[in-house]
């Protein structure tokens, strides 16, 4: 079990473009979360997601930021028009259930210059 | 306003010494959660208190729970350069929503 897989490691983006970032839950896990970590901070939760439904989205930001869990394939976050204050690592976590049972992957930290 | 907060911010001890840090929150939980990043890194989970619970060992690790006064604490003994990380604690806001506090970076110099 490779545990939950987040990729890319590491992303630069230029002001104005898009970030996409990939979570592949661990197996046989169907809820996803993202969470957002910024410089000497905790992490702070943005949404919840099972298989196609979004649950709890209470902590993402209103515009610009987006989230899927297709039928097949990975989690995607996705942030349109990126500022410099979308710079952060952002971390995924999965679990069987519902619940804070949770793993987490390793992040990517995303640079917008 | 953050659910957990650890205290101190920072935290610098020399190898072999016991390394205290401390956490407090605002509203009820069910459970407390520990967990360990080290620099650049992912979450790793050291530890879960369950709040029927006031102490709980795993190793050099010994965390307590004061739900009275909304407080843990995660004690790691005989401290190792290995240990040099930072510490966050969680707590649970609903049944799979985690609130983290801004934690504490320990460094154990060799």
């Amino acid at each position: 079990n490779a545990g939950v897989m987040q990729n890319p490691r590491h992303l630069v983006r230029r002001r104005g473009q898009e970030a996409r970032l990939r979570c592949s839950p661990m197996k046989g896990h169907s809820h996803v979360y993202w969470y957002r970590q910024l410089p000497e901070e905790g992490l702070k939760f943005m949404v919840y997601l099972q298989k196609e439904n979004i649950i709890d989205e209470s902590g993402m930001p209103k515009e610009r930021f987006s989230a899927e869990f297709p039928k097949e394939g990975p989690s995607i976050l996705r942030i349109q028009q990126v500022v410099r204050g979308d710079s952060a690592a952002y971390f995924c976590a999965s679990s069987e259930q519902g619940n804070y049972g949770y793993t987490f992957g390793s992040g990517t930290r995303l640079t917008v210059v | 306003s953050q659910q957990g907060e650890e205290d101190p911010q920072a935290l610098s001890i020399q190898e072999g010494e016991n390394a205290t840090m401390n956490c407090s929150y605002k509203t009820s939980i069910n459970n407390l959660q520990w967990y360990r990043q080290n620099s650049g890194r992912g979450l790793v989970h050291l530890i879960l208190i369950r709040s029927n619970e006031r102490e709980k060992h795993s190793g050099r690790l010994r965390v307590t729970l004061d739900t009275s006064k909304k407080s843990s604490s995660l004690l790691i003994t005989a401290s190792r350069a290995a240990d040099t990380a930072s510490y966050f604690c969680a707590t649970d806001e609903s049944s799979y929503k985690l609130i983290f506090g801004s934690g504490t970076r320990l460094l154990v110099r060799p």
